[in-house]
């Protein structure tokens, strides 16, 4: 069972346009959502992260909203630099962050086209 | 340069072997993680803890041991009884401070049983 779903697999985005990742969770107890970028062979990084007392949080280009209701989440990346080209993975949590026990989403691949 | 690193980054076993991967931390975190990365899924959880000799299953245990004898030491063993072995393992740890950023991870190893 799929708790963290990211649908699409891949998506392509020309340089400079805005890049719109989305993902979608099943476990209402999650209640912190994260971010992470991960190149080939490579270990993730994280990018960015929110709680569910939130519904957007911003830092430089990159934006994550949070539709509690709607059990989803998107990350906004404007404007899209061809260093953003990576898998990008979805992560939830059912606790505070520290020790927390993530479940991850299976990425997506996302390409910047120059 | 505070990080945590996994050694090697490649390796190579013949089926029926057991083999021990390294992950390594001097962030001065309690919580460490082993994750294993395969083609078009998610990081899954293989093994947590969250503090010195003491250790917790994730959701793909089987087939695998682990051991936290330090702080900044969680070497994973993979198993013969593991069925399919060859992955991309990634560590990573995290502070138990609340609210602060979330799990850094390693580098990877790349685990290839022939």
């Amino acid at each position: 069972d799929q708790q963290v779903k990211q649908n699409s697999p891949s998506l392509s985005v020309q340089e400079g346009r805005i890049s719109i990742l989305n993902c979608d969770y099943t476990n209402s107890m999650f209640d912190y959502f994260l971010w992470y970028k991960k190149y080939p062979a490579e270990g993730p990084t994280f990018l960015i992260s929110i709680s569910s007392i939130k519904d957007k949080n911003e830092d430089g280009r990159f934006t994550v909203f949070l539709n509690k209701s709607a059990k989803h989440l998107s990350l906004h990346i404007v404007p899209s630099q061809p260093g953003d080209s990576a898998v990008y993975f979805c992560a939830a949590s059912a606790t505070p962050p520290g020790n927390e026990k993530l479940t991850f989403g299976t990425g997506t691949r996302l390409t910047i086209i120059p | 340069d505070g990080g945590i690193t996994q050694s090697p980054k490649y390796l190579f076993r013949k089926e029926g072997q057991n083999v021990t991967l390294s992950c390594e931390q001097n962030l001065n975190h309690d919580a460490m993680y082993w994750y294993r990365q395969d083609p078009g899924q998610g990081l899954r959880l293989i093994y947590y803890s969250q503090i010195v000799n003491d250790f917790q299953k994730g959701d793909i245990a089987e087939g695998y041991s682990v051991s936290r004898e330090k702080k900044e030491s969680f070497p994973l063993t993979v198993t013969s009884a593991q069925k399919n072995p060859t992955a991309f393992y990634l560590c990573a740890s995290s502070s138990d401070l609340p609210f602060t950023d979330t799990q850094y991870f390693g580098p990877g190893t790349r685990l290839t049983v022939l």
